[in-house]
């Protein structure tokens, strides 16, 4: 699986919009990029994935450059509860009967203050 | 019910015990994997097991021993540990199906883990 590289850490402020961003240079044609978030104390969660195009849920919006070598993730409107390390993965579309191996990085350490 | 439970959710042990984690899902998923997780460290994975078969180990030292006893359960079972293998044991489960547009995020849902301490 490729290697991502992202900030150790950032701040933002409560109530505006985070952009995470995460280079990932080396990706390769069937390679996903997964966002995954870990808030202190808890397992890591599912946050968003996506291949080529942008991609928004309910949690945040993912926007891959057209090259696909860096993506950004967005909260759109950052609130306490969105304190936590952010990790970005990219990893081969999944072998039938394997698994799924995710392999996370250092991950960005967000901090939300009021 | 998309919970992955995670029994003790603390353990200390010494380095003479034989001590088990237990993981369990019911979300009918058919991976489930075992990561390690130090303090400020990102997860590193440890097994995969996929139709209760193993499918990866990641070169893991034989005192952790897996087991998946049907495709709901998980369990690693721990004997002569180090205190370096103190951490926080994450378990997961997937569905394990392909990114083939049906639907499947190929989302892993993660337990709180427990909390390994070896005197």
């Amino acid at each position: 699986d490729a290697k991502t590289t992202q900030p150790p850490s950032m701040d933002c402020a409560e109530g505006r919009a985070a952009n995470l961003p995460c280079n990932h240079s080396t990706i390769s044609g069937n390679e996903y990029v997964y966002w995954y978030r870990q808030i202190h104390s808890q397992g890591p969660q599912y946050i968003i994935h996506g291949l080529k195009n942008n991609e928004t849920n309910e949690m945040a919006s993912l926007i891959i450059t057209e090259d696909r070598k860096s993506s950004t993730l967005i909260l759109p409107h950052a609130t306490l509860r969105d304190t936590a390390v952010y990790y970005c993965i990219v990893r081969v579309a999944i072998i039938k009967a394997a698994g799924n191996k995710l392999t996370f990085g250092g991950g960005t350490r967000v901090l939300v203050k009021p | 019910d998309t919970e992955v439970t995670q029994t003790p959710k603390h353990l200390v042990m010494g380095m003479t015990n034989k001590k088990s984690l237990k993981c369990e899902q019911h979300m009918g998923h058919r991976a489930m994997y075992w990561y390690k997780q130090k303090a400020k460290k990102p997860p590193e994975l440890m097994f995969v097991y996929s139709y209760e078969k193993l499918s990866i180990n990641e070169s893991v030292p034989s005192r952790f021993s897996p087991e998946c006893p049907n495709s709901s359960l998980l369990n690693l079972h721990l004997h002569a540990l180090q205190p370096e293998d103190s951490a926080l044991y994450l378990c997961a489960s997937s569905q394990d199906l392909g990114l083939d547009g049906s639907g499947n995020t190929g989302e892993l849902f993660f337990g709180e883990g427990s909390r390994l301490t070896v005197l």
